[in-house]
């Protein structure tokens, strides 16, 4: 079965700082996807960020970006310029793909707190 | 933004009673899921289905049954109510892209459970 770790339940960093969040994964998948979901106090979950298995090259968003690692089975969040606006839980995800029953795994959640 | 409802959005009720939730959406997608999101569990997969009356069993389903007797309504139901089932329910939905599954998944703006 699939497993999403996310090793830092919490993290603090200044306002316009870089801060990257951990997530490693384990499969036996050669086809799958991965995503980074934020929960800001809202509640709701947005997508951030999504990375096809298959593909080298890391996936950005503006500020966002992933360091994928497929061999060592590591998908880290990289946050640039972090903005207030940033603070959240984030959620690190995992799809096998090509099934009927595609289901999401998520981690456990890391909640960042970008202080002014 | 997808068009996906979820009601009530908040709900007290006592133990021992019967309570349904309802997911609705307007994007005509095939799938959708039920999850629970609880403190240091993230989120977790309750039941999902793949199509009208289509349906299937997720990581904590015990309690819980679910219908969907039409494409646009998802239906949760507690049949008797305990308070291990207070939470925040979320509904989501994924669908077509052309002829390959759109593997993202939508959040409604949850539902938030108390069993008192």
């Amino acid at each position: 079965a699939q497993t999403v770790t996310q090793s830092q339940p919490e993290m603090s960093v200044q306002e316009a700082e870089t801060v990257t969040l951990s997530c490693t994964y384990d499969t036996s998948e050669s086809n799958y996807y991965l995503f980074w979901y934020k929960q800001p106090p809202s509640r709701q979950m947005i997508l951030v960020i999504r990375q096809e298995a298959y593909k080298q090259q890391n996936a950005t968003e503006n500020r966002f970006s992933v360091n994928f690692q497929k061999a060592a089975k590591s998908f880290s969040l990289k946050i640039s310029d972090s903005q207030l606006g940033d603070t959240a839980m984030y959620f690190c995800a995992f799809m096998k793909h090509g099934q009927k029953d595609d289901k999401i795994i998520f981690g456990k959640g890391t909640r960042l707190h970008i202080l002014p | 933004d997808a068009g996906i409802t979820q009601s009530p959005r908040h709900k007290v009720t006592e133990t021992g009673t019967p309570v349904t939730l309802r997911c609705h959406q307007t994007e005509n997608h095939r799938y959708m899921y039920w999850y629970r999101q609880d403190p240091g569990h993230g989120l977790r997969l309750i039941h999902y289905s793949y199509g009208v009356k289509d349906t299937d069993k997720g990581e904590v389903s015990d309690g819980y049954s679910v219908s969907r007797s039409k494409t646009e309504d998802f239906l949760l139901t507690l049949e008797s109510a305990t308070s291990s089932q207070t939470s925040v329910y979320f509904c989501a939905i994924s669908g077509l892209a052309g002829k390959f599954l759109s593997y993202e998944q939508y959040f409604g703006p949850g539902t938030r459970l108390t069993v008192t």
